[in-house]
This record gives C-alpha cells, structure tokens and sequence, in this order.
C-alpha cells in the first residue's frame, strides 16, 4: 500500500463545467475526510466519511458540491457548475478511525482544481 | 465561536537554534492535538500527536507541549535544520468523545538559514 492516492494531480476547467475528483484512502482505513487548501491558508474541512457513511459535510459547502464513499473504499467529490472561487487544492485523507478519538490523518498530494 | 490560531507570520530562525511556533485555540475542548508538517504543493504530514493528559512528547529533534489550562501548544524544533523549513499545521478534534472531523489551523512558515 503506497499511501493515499489522489486523482488527478492537475485539473483545469472552464468555468460551468462540472469537475468530479477520486480519492483511494489507505486500505482499511475507516475515516475518509475531503479539505479543500487556498494558498497561505490550513485545510478547510469539507466533509468526512466513517465507511460508506457521510457524517458531516460543512456548512460552507454549497449544493454544487457533492461526495460519495460508495461500498467504503473509494471517494468521489464532484463540483458543478463551477466557478473561479472553486479553485483550490482538494486534499483527501484518511485515518484508521479506531474508537471515537481521531488518530492521525494519511493525506494524498492533493488535486489541484484552476478554473477559468 | 471555536478558533484555532497559530503565527501567521513566517518564523526565519539560524541554523542550528531551536525553534518555536505557537498553537492557540478557543471554545475547544480538544482530547488530541495533533502537529503536521506541509510542503509546498503536497499534502501535510503527521509529525506527532499528543493527549490532553500529556504535558510533553518528543520524537527526535522534535518536542511538543499542550497546556489544556492556557489552550495552547508550542511545538519545538532544536537544532534546527534548512532542510526543516516546511509550513507547520496544528489540528485538534472538536469533539472528542464522538467521531467527528479533524480541524486545522492556518500554519506558521517556518524558514531555517544556513
């Protein structure tokens, strides 16, 4: 298992269009979390899973935005409808999510959204 | 309202001295605070996590405090490297006790000159 693994790397879009990004966590791990990173700023949380289960999505995030954990694997968040404020770096990570406590988080190298 | 606060300034320290970057947070009641290290253009890093009932924890050239009475973490570098100059995140859970989301902080800047 070589870690997190984020698809696309590099991804630039018009504006309007809709954008859909993978994420592989690290097998096993229950906890699967989506961040979105603007520059000189922390990871801005987005929305976690706990298996297949989406349990918390943020408040900042509009209806454009939506994300899946299909089966507890994999994670898809696709973005309609885009626009320029939607660029950003989106980072996934997971975590083992043993217990009620978090551990620490496995993030991949990020997929980094341009929309023009 | 729950804040987490770390230096927004870049912190610029010589080589080989220690250095000290800052994590306050309020309105939290974190069991785990948590410290990564983040590149340019590559996700954060998992450097060290420490419990609220622990005062103190070290892994190597790294050392880590949390004061649950002040609400703050200091996390510290001794003999500080170029090679050690990253962005440095602190995270804490918000909930504890219920499986919730980690929060991050803006991150400090840290530069080390040779």
């Amino acid at each position: 298992d070589t870690g997190v693994s984020q698809n696309p790397r590099h991804k630039i879009t018009k504006r309007g269009q809709n954008v859909t990004f993978r994420c592989d966590p690290i097998s096993e791990h229950n906890r699967l979390y989506w961040y979105r990173q603007t520059l000189g700023q922390g990871p801005e949380f987005l929305t976690y899973f706990q298996n297949e289960a989406q349990l918390e999505k943020s408040r900042l995030l509009s209806d454009r935005f939506s994300a899946e954990r299909p089966k507890g694997s994999f994670s898809t968040l696709e973005i309609q409808r885009t626009e320029q404020g939607d660029s950003a770096m989106y980072l996934c990570a997971s975590s083992p999510g043993t217990g009620l406590l978090n551990t620490e988080a496995f993030f991949g190298q990020g997929t980094r959204l341009t929309v023009v | 309202s729950q804040k987490i606060e770390q230096n927004s300034e870049a912190l610029n320290i010589q080589e080989g001295k220690t250095a000290t970057l800052t994590c306050n947070y309020t309105n939290y009641s974190p069991a785990y605070l948590q410290w990564y290290r983040q590149d340019p253009g590559r996700g954060p890093v998992f450097l060290l996590l420490i419990r609220e009932n622990e005062k103190e924890k070290r892994k190597e050239r790294l050392k880590v405090t949390f004061d649950t009475t002040l609400k703050q973490s200091l996390f510290h570098i001794t003999a500080s490297q170029p090679a050690d100059s990253a962005t440095y995140l602190c995270a804490l859970d918000p909930s504890p006790g219920s499986a919730s989301k980690i929060i991050f902080g803006s991150g400090t800047r840290l530069s080390i000159r040779p």
